[in-house]
């Protein structure tokens, strides 16, 4: 059974830190990888996406993928308040072209100003 | 703006009854939208892959003749819950992807039933 496992949290961190938020999965056949942010009683909102081994950036977003480990993380620098919210992690199994997806339970995080 | 539109985002409903769901893809084809389950703390359970022209295909364990799924159009996929009872209430989530990377939500739709 596909597994994607995240820390429930809550994690909390000041506000202007770096905040780490990590998901490991079970299936190594797993080629795309998926953040997610969700605000509670929202639904969810892609942050990013990376499928090639190594760092990817996207302003204050970077997400970080090894697959020999099959551990994928996000990390949030400056955090802001307005960061606060549910972070889920989803992974594809088929690659590009299929879209579904198995997601993590999500961490929670919480930026204290 | 958003892609993919969900309505209505709340609905109440007595048991016994039936509510319908609508999913939207705004300005593209979608052959293939997703319906996801969403209890409170716990993450998305996807319930079945809607296609286009076709039967949908359900997850182990989500009730075909309870849960059904209409693709009739490119751009427009229904989620009918029948029946239904209060352990039906959720936060249902319908996506559909424009691209082959992204796969967008729409806002979703929270159902209690009483």
């Amino acid at each position: 059974q596909k597994e994607v496992e995240q820390n429930s949290g809550p994690l909390s961190v000041p506000e202007g830190a770096i905040a780490s938020l990590n998901c490991t999965y079970s299936d190594r056949g797993s080629q795309s990888f998926f953040w997610y942010r969700q605000y509670s009683g929202k639904s969810p909102e892609l942050i990013m996406f990376i499928y090639s081994n190594g760092d990817k950036e996207d302003g204050r977003f970077t997400a970080q993928l090894n697959k020999a480990s099959q551990y994928v993380s996000l990390l949030i620098r400056d955090s802001q308040p307005s960061d606060s919210a549910t972070y889920l992690c989803a992974v594809n199994l088929a690659g590009a072209g299929s879209y579904q997806l198995t997601f993590g339970k999500g961490t929670k995080l919480s930026v204290i100003p | 703006g958003a892609v993919v539109s969900q309505h209505p985002s709340w609905v109440i409903c007595k048991s016994g009854t039936s509510v319908k769901i609508e999913c939207r893809s705004l300005d593209f084809q979608a052959t293939t939208m997703f319906w996801y389950r969403q209890f409170p703390k716990q993450s998305l359970m996807l319930m079945a892959t809607s296609n286009e022209g076709s039967k949908a295909t359900y997850e182990q364990g989500v009730e075909k003749d309870k849960f059904l799924i209409n693709h009739a159009s490119l751009t427009l996929s229904t989620l009918t819950v029948t029946s239904a009872h209060p352990e039906d209430s959720s936060f249902y989530i319908c996506s559909a992807s424009r691209t082959n990377e992204k796969l967008f939500f729409g806002s979703g739709t929270q159902l209690s039933v009483l």
